[in-house]
C-alpha cells in the first residue's frame, strides 16, 4: 500500500514562474520529509527536507510546506528554470534518528519550458 | 563528498543467468539499500542492510538477494534473471544518526534482460 502519494505524474511549467508539487501521506508515524530531484540515466540527489516540527523549510529557490493536519507537503520551485526539468520524488521517514529506508512517492516529472 | 558508485551504468544480460549489481560507499555509512525504479513505479525498496551480515526485505525481495561481507559494499544477486527485472537499479546509503537522514544515491544501473 503506497504511504506516500504523488497523484500528479507530470507538471509543465512556463520559465520564470512557479512550479508546485504535491504531495500526500497516510502514515501519522512519517516525521521527516525529503524531496529529491532525478534526472535521467542518475541517481536522485538529495534537494530539501523538513521535519515535523516546522511548517516551511526554505533554500534558494526551493520551498517545502508541510500540513501534518492535512497530512499534505508541498514543493515550490520560485522562478521554475529549464534546468529543473526533473522527476521530483517526495519521501518520508518514520524517525529521523532512524536508519530506515525512505518511503518514495511514484515521483513528479517537470517540465520547465522556456 | 559522499560517494556512492555502481559497478556498472548499463547492463544486458540473458534470461536465466545469475547477475551481480555491486554497490560500494566510502563515506562508513552504516545502513545501505538497493531500489527499482520503474516509470510510473516511482522508486520500490527490493532489500536493505543495517549493518555487517545483516539484511531485511524491502516491498519487493522477490527474485533478489543481498550480501553485505564488508560496511562498505553491498551486492544484489538476480538468481536466475528474468525479463520483468529490467530496471534501473539504485544503490544508496545513509548514515545512522538524527542529523543525517537523507540518503545518498549512487549512478544507478539499467539492466536489460533479454
Amino acid at each position: 500500500d503506497q504511504q506516500v502519494k504523488q497523484n500528479s505524474p507530470s507538471l509543465s511549467v512556463q520559465e520564470g514562474r512557479i512550479s508546485i508539487l504535491n504531495c500526500d501521506y497516510t502514515n501519522s508515524m512519517f516525521d521527516y520529509f525529503l524531496w529529491y530531484k532525478k534526472y535521467p540515466a542518475e541517481g536522485p540527489t538529495f534537494l530539501i527536507s523538513i521535519s515535523s516540527i516546522k511548517d516551511k523549510n526554505e533554500d534558494g529557490r526551493f520551498t517545502v510546506f508541510l500540513n501534518k493536519s492535512a497530512k499534505h507537503l508541498s514543493l515550490h520551485i520560485v522562478p521554475s528554470q529549464p534546468g529543473d526539468s526533473a522527476v521530483y520524488f517526495c519521501a518520508a521517514s518514520p524517525d529521523s534518528n532512524s536508519g530506515y529506508a525512505l518511503n518514495f512517492g511514484k515521483g513528479t516529472s517537470l517540465l520547465v519550458t522556456p | 563528498d559522499v560517494k556512492v558508485t555502481q559497478s556498472s551504468r548499463y547492463l544486458v544480460k540473458r534470461t536465466g543467468e545469475k547477475v551481480f549489481l555491486e554497490c560500494v560507499q566510502d563515506m562508513d555509512h552504516e545502513n545501505m539499500f538497493w531500489y527499482r525504479q520503474d516509470p510510473g513505479l516511482g522508486l520500490r525498496l527490493i532489500y536493505f542492510s543495517y549493518d555487517v551480515k545483516m539484511k531485511e526485505k524491502g516491498d519487493i525481495p522477490e527474485g533478489y538477494s543481498v550480501s553485505r561481507e564488508k560496511k562498505e559494499r553491498f551486492s544484489l544477486i538476480l538468481e536466475s534473471a528474468s525479463t520483468n527485472q529490467t530496471s534501473m537499479y539504485l544503490c544508496a546509503s545513509r548514515p545512522t544518526g538524527r542529523v543525517y537522514n537523507e540518503q545518498f544515491f549512487g549512478p544507478g544501473t539499467r539492466l536489460t534482460v533479454l
